[in-house]
């Protein structure tokens, strides 16, 4: 079955700090794709990344970077320098591979609150 | 750009009302979806369709029901409303292969 965990339920951090969000995955699955969404106070779900399992490459997009590595089943998110607009719920998620009826279902994990203060 | 839209964004109910959460995607998206969201929980997936006229369980379907008479449309309906339904409820859209799931701004519904 598919599982993500976010062992996480909160962290605080003062602007200015980096901060690492941990995403743990079970899947019996050998093709699979991670993301991360964002949920800010506002409520709306705002998709990030997208990183499939085959490519393990870390990816950095401005103060946003993903490591993702297959032999620990994770897919941790840090953001640098963080700053108060970050402040947010950030939800790991995975899906199947689109095979037939699957059709790439998202399993989410329970998010992690992230406050920035000023 | 209107992506995933989703009517209304708020509503109170009482116990054994029945109403109907409008979405609508104008992406031309094949495959829709519809979460709930309960409190410090993430995203559990009530019913998918994968384009107009099929539509299929996902992992807590009682008390709801779906159609998908056109691709842009993916109404969800409660019966009876119940207290357990209390909850926020997205809908989304996305158009296959590997691209991402894109959601609309959520419903909050309350039973009383």
């Amino acid at each position: 079955a598919q599982k993500v965990t976010q062992a996480q339920t909160e962290i605080s951090v003062v602007e200015k700090e980096d901060v690492t969000l941990d995403c743990v995955y079970e899947t019996r699955d050998t093709t699979y794709y991670l993301f991360w969404y964002k949920q800010p106070p506002s409520g709306e779900l705002v998709f990030l990344i997208r990183r499939n399992s085959f490519d393990e490459q870390n990816e950095i997009s401005g103060r946003y970077s993903w490591n993702f590595q297959k032999s620990t089943s994770s897919f941790n998110f840090t953001i640098t320098a963080s700053q108060v607009v970050d402040s947010a719920v950030y939800f790991c998620a995975l899906s199947e591979a689109d095979r037939g009826s699957t059709l790439g279902r998202l399993y989410f994990g329970r998010g992690t609150q992230l406050t920035v203060w000023p | 750009n209107a992506g995933v839209t989703q009517t209304p964004k708020f509503r109170i109910l009482k116990i054994g009302q029945s109403m109907t959460l409008q979405c609508t995607q104008d992406m031309n998206h094949n495959y829709m979806y519809w979460y709930r969201q309960d409190p410090g929980m993430g995203l559990k997936l009530i019913y998918y369709s994968v384009g107009a006229g099929i539509t299929d369980k996902g992992e807590v379907p009682n008390g709801y029901n779906v159609s998908r008479s056109t691709t842009e449309d993916f109404p969800l309906r409660l019966e009876l409303a119940a207290p357990s339904q209390t909850s926020v409820y997205f809908c989304a859209s996305r158009v296959g292969g590997v691209q991402p799931q894109h959601f609309g701004d959520g419903t909050r519904l309350s039973i009383l």
